[in-house]
Formats: structure tokens, C-alpha cells, sequence
């Protein structure tokens, strides 16, 4: 199974909104409502912001959002914070024997 | 709180055996399937084994297949990961991931680091 496919960086002042996207196949992304997505700070384990492509768990803030067309999915954060700055992994549940793919991994820098 | 703690990383020369361990606490761990997930130094991200709660059903990436056997003990609360054969390429920071509903991984430990090197 390859790899999703992301963007190595991004960036964004505070206060803009940066999308990220997440680029796979039918056998995965475009099969399955199963796509998450991970922030990762330097140091520290990946935690999870988006699941089920759009939902958000209990305390991560509203300015996350996650959607999905096709075979690519998306990731959005609004209204930019210096926390934000992080390394972003999209995930997505790929069937067959019960495995997932994950993405390569993209660095978001505020400017 | 959920607490889920690695150890056993280390270094190991290749060909060499190594087990991890994840030790679980603050929740009912013998309810929860759960996973082994990697990642390469400078690198994503890399699943790599589960293993249900129920009946030890294990599935692993083909990148370990044959290699890696993933176990659980439900008394001890524990995690483990035993690894052969290992190769330049299985150095990594492992971590233990609890399975959610939803196929998507809720909590992880905080990693230790294998390094395979002669």
C-alpha cells in the first residue's frame, strides 16, 4: 500500500486559514469514510484532530475542519495560531486484511 | 487519564531480536484493539500491527510480515511488539495506539526509539 500523498509544507499568517490536502486512491481515501488526521509538535506523540473525515473530538477547537471529495482529502484550519504550528498527518483506513495508510506529513509554519 | 507507556526501544545491530513493551493504565485496556504504529527518523508515519481485544485476531504491514508478532496480556494490561530480523530500516520511534471506533487511532504512548545499526 503507498503512501498518501501531502504536501511536504505550508504556511500561513496568523489569523488566515491553510488547507492541506491528502491525496490517495479508490482503495483507500475514496473507499472509506475512515480518514483521520494528526498533529504532531515537535518532540511529542501525534494526537488526533479529525476523524471520519470531518469530525472533531471532544476539546479540539472548532477552527479544524476536515473534508473529503473523491480520492482526496482536506484538512483546514482557520483563523491561524502560533500553536498550530506543527507537523500534520492525514491517515486512512485501506480494508483488505485490515490496514491503514498514512501520509507523508506536512509542516505548517506560522509566519 | 489514559496512559499508555513504551519501552524496550534500544540499540540493536541488524539481524538482531528486540520486544517492546506498552504498558496501558486508565482505561479498560482488555476492551480496546490495539496497534503498533512507526515512524522513521525525519519521516511519517507508519502503521504497522493490530491486535483485537476480543479474540487476539493480529493483522500486520507486509513491510514486517513474518518478522514482528504483535501480543497482548489482558492480566498485565500490556502491549507487546517482539521483532526479529531487524534491519536498517525498521529504525524508527515506536508507538502503541489504541483503535477507536471509526478506524481511527485515539490515544498513543509517547514512542521509544529503535535503532538498527552495526
Amino acid at each position: 500500500q503507498s503512501a498518501l500523498t501531502q504536501p511536504r509544507s505550508v504556511s500561513g499568517s496568523p489569523g488566515q486559514s491553510v488547507t492541506i490536502s491528502c491525496a490517495g486512491s479508490s482503495s483507500d481515501v475514496g473507499g472509506y469514510y475512515y480518514v483521520s488526521w494528526y498533529q504532531q509538535h515537535p518532540g511529542q506523540a501525534p494526537k488526533l484532530i479529525i476523524y471520519n473525515v470531518r469530525n472533531r473530538p471532544s476539546g479540539v477547537p472548532a477552527r479544524f475542519s476536515g473534508s473529503k471529495s473523491g480520492n482526496t482529502a482536506s484538512l483546514t484550519i482557520s483563523g491561524l495560531q502560533a500553536e498550530d504550528e506543527a507537523d500534520y498527518f492525514c491517515c486512512s483506513y485501506a480494508g483488505t486484511s485490515l490496514n491503514w495508510v498514512f501520509g507523508g506529513g506536512t509542516k505548517l509554519t506560522v509566519l | 487519564q489514559v496512559q499508555l507507556v513504551e519501552s524496550g526501544g534500544g540499540f540493536v545491530k541488524p539481524g538482531g531480536s528486540l520486544r517492546l513493551s506498552c504498558e496501558a493504565s486508565g482505561f479498560s485496556f482488555s476492551d480496546y484493539n490495539m496497534n503498533w504504529i512507526r515512524q522513521a527518523p525525519g519521516k511519517g508515519l507508519e502503521w504497522i500491527s493490530y491486535i483485537s481485544s476480543s479474540d487476539g485476531t493480529t493483522y500486520y504491514a507486509d513491510s514486517v510480515k513474518g518478522r514482528f508478532t504483535i501480543s497482548r496480556d489482558n492480566v498485565k494490561n500490556s502491549l507487546y511488539l517482539q521483532m526479529t530480523s531487524l534491519r536498517a530500516d525498521d529504525t524508527a520511534t515506536y508507538y502503541c495506539a489504541i483503535l477507536g471506533d471509526g478506524y481511527k487511532f485515539d490515544n498513543w504512548g509517547q514512542g521509544t526509539l529503535l535503532t538498527v545499526s552495526s
